[in-house]
């Protein structure tokens, strides 16, 4: 089946850094990658889409300039929270889809906390 | 905007009990449906998804879900669950341009 990873799975860092997340998939090309955050005991909450070569949609409320995102190939999309504060502090999941099948396989999260 | 609900946030059953979380979605539309699962410490995996077709889904596992376009619903099956199904279960909803939108989920605790 479809495989996609994330890097780091945990990383914890100060305010005022940025932090890069990884997506990679594996075995298929993803033309379209999405970003979500899940707060504990809650659903997954969509932050943007982005599809490979183009800039990313960012859903109402995302901080465009603090969560940058680069979909740069069909198997790699970052994330990059800049000036990273303690609010930001959750659970970051990626998911992957091929065109034309309304699929997506998830990433296994990354748990940031900013100290 | 889509929603999605999902009525029972906390599911507790025995093992070999039948299961049924609901599901309902606001959207008058053609949706393509989804049911995922998390197991603790674990991604998020499809258990199956409703696309067109036959209303009745069967899944992974031993899961079906019913979808019933009149009640704008897509509630999850299983005859008898296993102390392994204990995970949390999200319904999600696809209205075009391939954007989910996820219910709250429903946490399932199986006693042995």
């Amino acid at each position: 089946g479809a495989v996609v990873s994330q890097h780091p799975s945990r990383v914890i860092c100060k305010s005022g850094t940025s932090v890069k997340i990884e997506c990679r998939s594996l075995d298929f090309q993803a033309t379209t990658m999405f970003w979500y955050r899940q707060f504990p005991k809650q659903s997954l909450m969509l932050m943007a889409t982005s599809n490979e070569g183009s800039k990313a949609t960012y859903e109402q409320g995302v901080e465009k300039d603090k969560f940058l995102i680069n979909h740069a190939s069909l198997t790699l999309s970052t994330l990059t929270v800049t000036s990273a504060h303690p609010e930001d502090s959750s659970f970051y999941i990626c998911s992957a889809t091929e065109s034309v099948i309304y699929e997506q396989y998830f990433g296994p999260g990354t748990r940031l906390t900013v100290t | 905007a889509q929603s999605v609900s999902q009525h029972n946030h906390h599911v507790i059953l025995s093992e070999a009990a039948s299961l049924e979380l609901g599901c309902n979605y606001s959207y008058g539309g053609t949706v393509n449906l989804f049911w995922y699962v998390q197991y603790p410490g674990q991604h998020l995996q499809l258990l199956l998804k409703y696309f067109s077709g036959d209303p009745l889904v069967k899944g992974i596992k031993g899961f079906e879900a019913e979808f019933i376009k009149s009640k704008f619903s897509f509630n999850l099956r299983k005859p008898s669950v296993q102390w392994s199904d204990t995970a949390e279960y999200f319904c999600a909803v696809n209205a075009g341009f391939q954007k989910l939108v996820f219910g709250t989920g429903t946490r399932l605790l199986v006693s042995p």
